[in-house]
């Protein structure tokens, strides 16, 4: 079955430390992968999809098929990043998208 | 302001009442789609709509239901047949493009007393 997995509930780390948030997928088919991001009190928002192969507020993530992975990633935290952070699939059946649990990520001052 | 829009944002509810949530947009989708968002668990899919009076029962459909009359507006309604209905619930849209970006709605937080 497809799924979803971020292995880390919450994610702690200094601001101006890198920071990877994991996603791995299990899909046997041709994946589309996001991340959505929820900051505290605003709805949540696509940051970005493997297929624009953009960063978005100095975030990139790599598509890795070997891996089946598409890991979040910012050499340098901000404060503002605080958020929640969502890794979906889509792309197998339909126009749903799986889900993952979800990322607490806090940067520290 | 456009894009989607829920109401109320907070609802409580007394057990074996059901509770309709709204969930209007203005972004001309065709998709829309219901989640129910728990800690810890991700966004579960409740239903989802294509196109007007046409929708599927997604992961966790037990206990709910909605109706797509208009395009605008794929309202949710949790019955009394809801085992655990205390959640966050999102409201979504998007095209019909496989794959396309969800916009998501602010969300209504229900409270069964």
């Amino acid at each position: 079955a497809q799924r979803v997995t971020q292995p880390e509930k919450l994610l702690s780390v200094f601001k101006g430390a890198p920071v990877e948030l994991k996603c791995n997928y299990s899909y046997s088919g041709s994946p589309e992968l996001f991340w959505y991001v929820q900051y505290s009190r605003q709805r949540l928002q696509l940051l970005l999809r493997h297929i624009s192969r953009e960063s978005i507020k100095g975030f990139t993530a790599d598509l890795n098929k070997g891996e089946t992975s598409f890991h979040l990633k910012k050499p340098f935290a901000q404060e503002e990043d605080s958020a929640m952070y969502y890794c979906a699939l889509g792309g197998v059946s339909n126009y749903q998208l799986i889900w993952g649990a979800g990322t607490k990520l806090i940067i520290k001052p | 302001d456009g894009g989607i829009t829920q109401s109320p944002k907070y609802l409580f509810r007394k057990e074996g009442q059901n509770v309709t949530l709204s969930c209007e947009q203005n972004l001309n989708h065709d998709a829309m789609y219901w989640y129910r968002q728990d800690p810890g668990q991700g966004l579960r899919l409740i239903y989802y709509s294509q196109i007007v009076n046409d929708f599927q029962k997604g992961d966790i459909a037990e206990g709910y239901s909605v109706s797509r009359e208009k395009k605008e507006s794929f309202p949710l309604t949790v019955t009394s047949a809801q085992k655990n209905p205390t959640a966050f619930y999102l409201c979504a849209s998007s095209t019909r493009e496989i794959a396309d970006t969800q916009y998501f709605g602010p969300g209504t937080r229900l409270t069964v007393l």
